[in-house]
């Protein structure tokens, strides 16, 4: 059964550095997603992306994050200057065009720690 | 999205057929009723969408009302895998944007 992964499957930074999450979506798919849950909270939606540009972006996507299919089959999700609050687990999801809209398929996630 | 209330929590048996119920009175034409599962430390996981009825496949049944202001999640036999976050969405099922609003779920714990 396809998925879709994640790496690393877990990022420990210092605060202040660039960190890229990666995601492979799975392989036909068009429509991605990142989303975070910090520790005990809610998942939140953070942005979608279809067709080489952001759909939708939440209040918490600011200029310090960006995402980017660099290739045909990666996703990437950087954080230009990570902070504190920014520890989280990062998870990635995809869908096709002939599912419903809801049915998303998520990655196992990236644990980033920021220190 | 339509507003979904659901229990923050519930606890059951092994071998025990447990039913969640979400209520969403605001329910528009057009939404569809889909539930996730989230296990401890993994990402959601799309379980069942249905739209009237019911509906059922390999993981659970998802029984819904003439009305749908409601639905219900039903697990048959639960094992202590089944422990983890149930989570009741309700939306249009062909949004453009489609980005999915968690809220805070129903947490399922199975006991031996």
């Amino acid at each position: 059964e396809p998925e879709v992964t994640q790496t690393p499957s877990h990022q420990v930074t210092q605060m202040g550095q660039e960190v890229i999450l990666r995601c492979v979506p799975i392989s036909n798919h068009l429509y991605f997603y990142w989303y975070r849950q910090i520790l005990g909270q809610k998942v939140e939606f953070l942005v979608s992306f279809y067709n080489n540009e952001i759909s939708e972006k939440s209040e918490i996507f600011d200029d310090q994050f960006s995402v980017e299919r660099p290739d045909g089959s990666n996703f990437t999700l950087k954080i230009r200057s990570t902070k504190l609050e920014d520890s989280a687990m990062y998870f990635c999801a995809s869908r096709g065009t002939s599912g419903s809209g809801y049915e998303q398929y998520f990655g196992p996630g990236t644990r980033l720690t920021v220190t | 999205l339509a507003k979904t209330t659901q229990p923050i929590s519930m606890d059951s048996y092994e071998g025990q057929e447990v039913n969640i119920t979400c209520s969403h009175n605001n329910i528009a034409t057009n939404d569809y009723i889909t539930w996730y599962q989230q296990f401890p430390s993994q990402g959601p996981r799309f379980i069942i969408q249905g739209y009237k009825t019911k509906v059922t496949n390999e993981v659970a049944s998802l029984f819904i009302p003439a009305d749908r202001k409601s639905s219900t999640l039903s697990l048959p036999r639960v094992s202590l895998s089944d422990t983890a976050v149930y989570y009741c969405l309700v939306g249009r099922r062909y949004s453009s944007a489609s980005k999915i609003i968690f809220g805070s779920g129903t947490r399922l714990s199975i006991r031996p």
